[in-house]
C-alpha cells in the first residue's frame, strides 16, 4: 500500500506556481523523499529528493517540515508542458520505490 | 547521454501466446528494474536486478513471468503464456547505486495488449 498520500488532482494557471503537497507522516529516518512525475504516453521521470533540507534544482523546489511528515514540491512557473502525474515517494536508495496513483497536474492556459 | 531503449513500443498478441520485451540500460548503471503499469495506476516492481543478481524478485508471477540480465547490462522479461490481464506498459528503468540516495531513470515502456 502507498505510504504516502497525495491529492488525486489539480489545476494550475500558466505561469504560475505549482505547489503540488504530499503527506508522508509514516516517514523513517533514514528514508528520503522522492519526486517524480510521469507525462502521458512516457516513463516516469525524476524531478528532486531530499532528506530534512529544503532542496532546488533546475526543474523544481523542495520543501519539507520540519517534522519530516509532509512536503511540497514547487514548480516556480508552470507551463503547459508540467501536465503530468506528479508522484510523492519516500524510500532508501536500497528499497524499492513505490509509486502510488499520485496527483495529476494539469496546466491551464 | 542515452536513456534507457526499449523495443518494442508496442506489442498486441493473443492470449496464451509468449511475448518478450528488452531493455538496454543507460551505459554504466549497476541495477536495473522492471516495472508493470496498469491504466491509472502508478507502476510496480516486478524485478530489481543488481548486475547480473535479481535482488527482489517478490513480485513477479513466476509460473508464467521471467526475466535475465545478460552479463550485467541488457535484460529481457518474458511472459508465456500471456493472459488478458497482462494488459499493461512494461517499464525497465535504471540507475547506478553510487551513493546513499540515487534516481532511477526510466525508458518510454512497452504498451502489451492481450486479446
Amino acid at each position: 500500500d502507498a505510504k504516502t498520500t497525495q491529492p488525486p488532482s489539480m489545476d494550475c494557471a500558466e505561469g504560475r506556481a505549482a505547489n503540488l503537497p504530499c503527506n508522508h507522516s509514516t516517514i523513517s529516518g533514514n528514508e528520503y523523499v522522492y519526486w517524480y512525475r510521469q507525462i502521458h504516453s512516457q516513463g516516469p521521470q525524476y524531478i528532486i529528493h531530499g532528506l530534512k533540507n529544503n532542496e532546488t534544482n533546475e526543474m523544481a523546489s523542495l520543501i519539507i517540515t520540519e517534522d519530516r511528515k509532509s512536503s511540497t514540491l514547487i514548480l516556480p512557473h508552470a507551463t503547459l508542458r508540467d501536465t503530468a502525474v506528479y508522484y510523492c515517494i519516500e524510500g532508501t536508495g536500497a528499497n524499492n520505490l513505490f509509486f502510488g496513483t499520485g496527483t495529476r497536474l494539469t496546466v491551464i492556459p | 547521454e542515452a536513456g534507457v531503449v526499449q523495443s518494442p513500443r508496442y506489442k498486441i498478441i493473443e492470449k496464451k501466446q509468449p511475448v518478450a520485451f528488452w531493455c538496454n540500460p543507460i551505459s554504466g548503471h549497476n541495477t536495473l528494474y522492471w516495472y508493470r503499469q496498469n491504466l491509472g495506476q502508478g507502476p510496480e516492481l516486478l524485478i530489481r536486478y543488481e548486475n547480473e543478481e535479481a535482488v527482489d524478485d517478490s513480485q513477479l508471477p513466476k509460473d508464467r513471468f521471467s526475466a535475465e540480465r545478460l552479463k550485467g547490462v541488457d535484460s529481457t522479461l518474458k511472459i508465456q503464456p500471456a493472459e488478458l490481464g497482462d494488459s499493461a506498459v512494461y517499464l525497465c528503468a535504471s540507475s547506478l547505486e553510487d551513493r546513499v540516495a540515487y534516481e532511477q531513470y526510466f525508458g518510454p515502456g512497452t504498451r502489451l495488449t492481450v486479446t
